[in-house]
């Protein structure tokens, strides 16, 4: 059973342009989550999706930041216009379900976008 | 909102000796959640340990416990026998046990050395 597929693992993207962030979560799950992760800080919870829906975007900023999850294929987060300071690791997370709070959240190995 | 404070940046254990890592979090809530996760140079995200603020004992995972004081709100991870693999970037974590959909709230990390 694989785990959670990020790709790519790094992405290098000059200002202005958009980066796409991939993630499959693991089979059977249902739920994803995205979290940023800036130099010597930890994750920050960005948004939570479920299958062609979006439960809750709170921490996601308004502009420019977008993301689906299809009933087929991937989650998908994109940043359209990227600035330096969207430079960080991308995380996702997968569970099989929600209600249980005490779920494990399983994450992927992240994507380190770098913005010249 | 929840916060959850990792005071220390830094910790460093000679192998085979025993670390603690500490934790404090701040929270109205009274059912919720904790954990411990372990981020190695690999930037994996490994969950060690999770606590459920409802239970009085202290979870306990081969070498690596906690010690939960729910009235101080402090949340500590105790590794046994520290080992060279044991290195690592660790992570509190709370999430609401309110049955919403609520993701991880995580500390900034104490990033651990384990000297040879």
């Amino acid at each position: 059973n694989a785990g959670v597929m990020q790709n790519p693992r790094h992405l290098v993207r000059r200002r202005g342009q958009e980066a796409r962030l991939r993630c499959s979560p693991m089979k059977g799950h249902s739920h994803v989550y995205w979290y940023r992760q800036l130099p010597e800080e930890g994750l920050k919870f960005m948004v939570y999706l479920q299958k062609e829906n979006i439960i809750d975007e709170s921490g996601m900023p308004k502009e420019r930041f977008s993301a689906e999850f299809p009933k087929e294929g991937p989650s998908i987060l994109r940043i359209q216009q990227v600035v330096r300071g969207d430079s960080a690791a991308y995380f996702c997370a997968s569970s099989p379900f929600q209600g249980q709070n005490n779920e494990k959240l399983f994450f992927g190995s992240g994507t380190q976008l770098s913005v010249l | 909102a929840q916060t959850v404070t990792q005071s220390q940046p830094e910790m460093s254990v000679q192998e085979a000796e025993t670390v603690t890592l500490s934790c404090t979090y701040d929270t109205s809530e009274s059912d919720y959640y904790l954990f411990w996760y372990k981020q190695p140079p690999s930037r994996q995200m490994i969950l060690v340990i999770r606590q459920e603020a409802y239970k009085q004992q202290n979870a306990t995972e081969n070498r690596f416990s906690v010690n939960f004081q729910k009235a101080a709100k402090s949340f500590s991870l105790k590794i046994s026998d520290s080992q060279l693999g044991d290195a690592a970037m660790y992570f509190c974590a709370y999430r609401s046990g309110g049955g919403g959909a609520d993701g991880l709230t995580f500390g900034k990390g104490t990033h651990l050395i384990i000297q040879p």
